[in-house]
């Protein structure tokens, strides 16, 4: 079992559309809960990040973590095209400088106009 | 404020040939990991650089090795290239190791043949 399961997709919806992504983990040591947005032969750039359990909102988009059912979540409302891209999701330990970050396969969106 | 910044953007190689790729962290940053990115996969951890020296290390063979210099700029080497190291490779920057806010150059794509 990989310790960050994520679906791929792809996951295809209208402009506008509310949008759910989400990861399980199986560590429950992970204490740091990270999305990512890549778009196409770029890099992964820092979406979200949360600490523990929790939400946390930032404009259009919403992270969610619980960790008693070692899942969590990203939202995002009102989607647009441009949110056309990969998401990541990452986790890591709080264990000194054991930060290495443990990454989900990632889920391919694409919204259409 | 320069973001992460990477060199080269492509790469061709062969098998069994060397090489080495750079990367320069935001300012500000001290702290450099190294992922490598295969088609359709998560990022996978390849090592972490601090004060000069590697703290951390994936499950990667010997034929990766790396290099912090002062100026807490990086170099990630491969030798004896196979096939199977064609894959995207992306620097990450972050302070004092901190895992949950690493920020990504846009990659190296490197090409074995």
């Amino acid at each position: 079992q990989k310790e960050v399961e994520q679906d791929p997709g792809p996951l295809s919806v209208p402009e506008g559309a509310i949008v759910s992504l989400n990861c399980t983990y199986s560590n429950s040591a992970f204490q740091y809960f990270m999305w990512y947005r890549q778009y196409s032969r770029k890099g992964p750039e820092l979406l979200m990040y949360t600490y523990s359990s929790g939400n946390k909102e930032d404009g259009r988009f919403t992270a969610q973590v619980d960790k008693s059912s070692k899942y969590i979540s990203l939202f995002i409302r009102d989607s647009q095209p441009s949110d056309s891209a990969t998401y990541l999701c990452a986790m890591s330990l709080n264990a000194g400088n054991n930060r290495k970050l443990i990454w989900g396969l990632g889920t391919s969106l694409a919204v259409n106009p | 404020d320069a973001g992460v910044t990477q060199s080269p953007t492509h790469l061709i190689k062969t098998r069994g040939q060397q090489v080495t790729l750079r990367c320069s962290p935001k300012s500000g940053h001290d702290t450099v990991s190294w992922y490598q990115q295969a088609l359709g996969q998560g990022p996978q951890f390849i090592f972490q650089y601090y004060e000069e020296e590697e703290r951390q290390r994936g499950n990667f063979p010997d034929r990766f090795s790396g290099h912090q210099f002062p100026n807490y700029s990086s170099e990630l080497n491969v030798n004896a290239l196979w096939l199977g190291d064609s894959a995207l490779y992306l620097c990450a920057s972050s302070f004092k190791g901190g895992g949950e806010t690493q920020y990504f150059g846009p990659g190296t794509r490197l090409l074995v043949l």
